[in-house]
């Protein structure tokens, strides 16, 4: 089974400041990473997939980036709306894992 | 617009049995993969399983903390898709989640429904 671990655990900044949120997986998973954003009662939301693809109706702010071990989501920018958990998630081997979440709050 | 419900969680004692339907509308759903993932109060996602298409012969892959225990169904004439769950532990207590599958990832998430395991 493939681990993803998240780093940091907990991220503190203010609105208008950048995120940089890390994952780094237990083997090479070449660029078969998604990114999640999570609020507090609400499903998770797709973001990023393969690494660097935005979903759609993603604001241009969130960019993500990586390939092989270790992978980066940016928000280049953070708004109000975008203090919640973030996941990473990996589909290149079964089964699909998930790492433990970044906190990115004010 | 796409859509997806889950219904059917409730309280369980240990070593009994539920069963969750998630309700797609808006999309294919008989081409779509499905994906269950559930998540235990104040952690993280956990995958469950996940069902493909009749085109994929309906093929199931399960996490190996469910596996011989939970079953995922579907009937596309209903745009619904089922876990079936057996032996249930108290560590199965969660929110589960439904999603369809674009691309390879769980790209659409219904809201959830809580199932908790407790005697």
């Amino acid at each position: 089974e493939i681990v993803l671990t998240q780093s940091p655990a907990t991220l503190s900044l203010s609105p208008g400041e950048r995120a940089t949120l890390s994952c780094r997986a237990s083997q090479s998973i070449s660029n078969y990473l998604a990114w999640y954003q999570q609020k507090p009662g609400q499903a998770p939301r797709l973001l990023i997939y393969d690494a660097s693809n935005r979903a759609t109706g993603i604001p241009a702010r969130f960019s993500g980036s990586g390939s092989g071990t270790d992978f980066t989501l940016t928000i280049s920018s953070l708004e109000p709306e975008d203090f919640a958990v973030y996941y990473c998630q990996q589909r290149s081997n079964w089964p699909l894992t998930f790492g433990g979440g970044t906190k990115v709050e004010i | 617009e796409v859509q997806v419900v889950e219904s059917g969680g409730g309280l369980v004692q240990p070593g009994g049995s539920l069963k969750l339907s998630c309700a797609a509308s808006g999309f294919t759903f008989s081409g779509s993969a499905m994906h269950w993932v559930r998540q235990a109060s104040g952690k993280g996602l956990e995958w469950v399983g996940r069902i493909r298409s009749k085109a994929n012969s309906y093929a199931t892959a399960y996490a190996a903390s469910v596996n011989g225990r939970f079953t995922i169904s579907r009937d596309d004439s209903k745009n619904t898709a089922y876990l079936q769950m057996n032996s249930l532990k108290t560590e199965d207590t969660a929110v589960y989640y439904c999603a369809r599958q674009q691309g390879d990832y769980p790209d659409y998430w219904g809201q959830g429904t809580l199932v908790t395991v407790s005697s």
